[in-house]
């Protein structure tokens, strides 16, 4: 069974400066990886996926992540983060074959001082 | 953009009391889904739904639960006698068709308070 372990509960970074949440996963072949984002009161929206090829990815809000199989992980980065990113993200796989399942980390809150 | 709504935001019940939490997913969407996230916790599957049966159902997915799409628009969960447990964030989803590569689309989540 597919698992993902998101290290940091907690992150607080300035306003400007650059930022990268991570996630490991745990499957045996190539997953389907995605992270989405859950402001306060707002419901789960996806930042990005990977599926296949380039390994680096691109989203919204000027988000980007890189799959890396080698050390199974998939780190969320953003160059400047601005005040609206503070929120809850969440990096989640989905098995081949079996996409309609997804399993989620636990989630890293993400914090901006101005 | 289309959306996934769900009502209600916020409902707090009595331990053993019923409780119905409603979803209208994206109109041409096929695969419906129910998550719950405990305060907490990770954001957990609870089951999923297609062509009018459930697909797939997780080990949290007791004999408590059932799903329903009533009237070709809404999706429901059904708790039949909620405990304190049961308190948590429920999100539906929905997607076009369930193959890889599909985006799941959730809504913004009905918090259920069992007192």
């Amino acid at each position: 069974a597919q698992s993902v372990t998101q290290p940091d509960i907690h992150i607080t970074v300035s306003e400007g400066a650059s930022l990268e949440l991570r996630c490991n996963y745990s499957y045996g072949a190539t997953p389907y990886l995605f992270w989405y984002v859950q402001s306060p009161g707002q419901g789960l929206q996806l930042l990005l996926k990977y599926f296949s090829g380039d390994t680096l990815v691109q989203g919204i809000k000027g988000f980007e992540a890189e799959f890396k199989r080698s050390q199974s992980s998939f780190n969320l980065r953003k160059p400047s983060v601005h005040w609206s990113d503070a929120a809850e993200y969440f990096c989640a796989v989905g098995a081949r074959g079996s996409n309609y399942k997804l399993t989620f980390g636990k989630g890293t809150l993400l914090t901006v001082n101005p | 953009e289309p959306e996934v709504t769900q009502t209600p935001s916020h409902q707090v019940t009595q331990m053993g009391q019923e409780v119905i939490l409603r979803c209208v997913p994206i109109s041409n969407h096929l695969y419906f889904y129910w998550y719950r996230q405990i305060l907490g916790q990770k954001v957990e599957f609870l089951v999923s739904f297609y062509n009018n049966e459930i697909s797939e159902k997780s080990e949290i997915f007791d004999d408590q639960f059932s799903v329903e799409r009533p009237d070709g628009s809404n999706f429901t969960l059904k708790i039949r006698s909620t405990k304190l447990e049961d308190s948590a964030m429920y999100f539906c989803a929905s997607q076009t068709l369930m193959f890889s590569g599909n985006t799941i689309y959730f809504g913004e989540g009905s918090w259920l308070t069992v007192v």
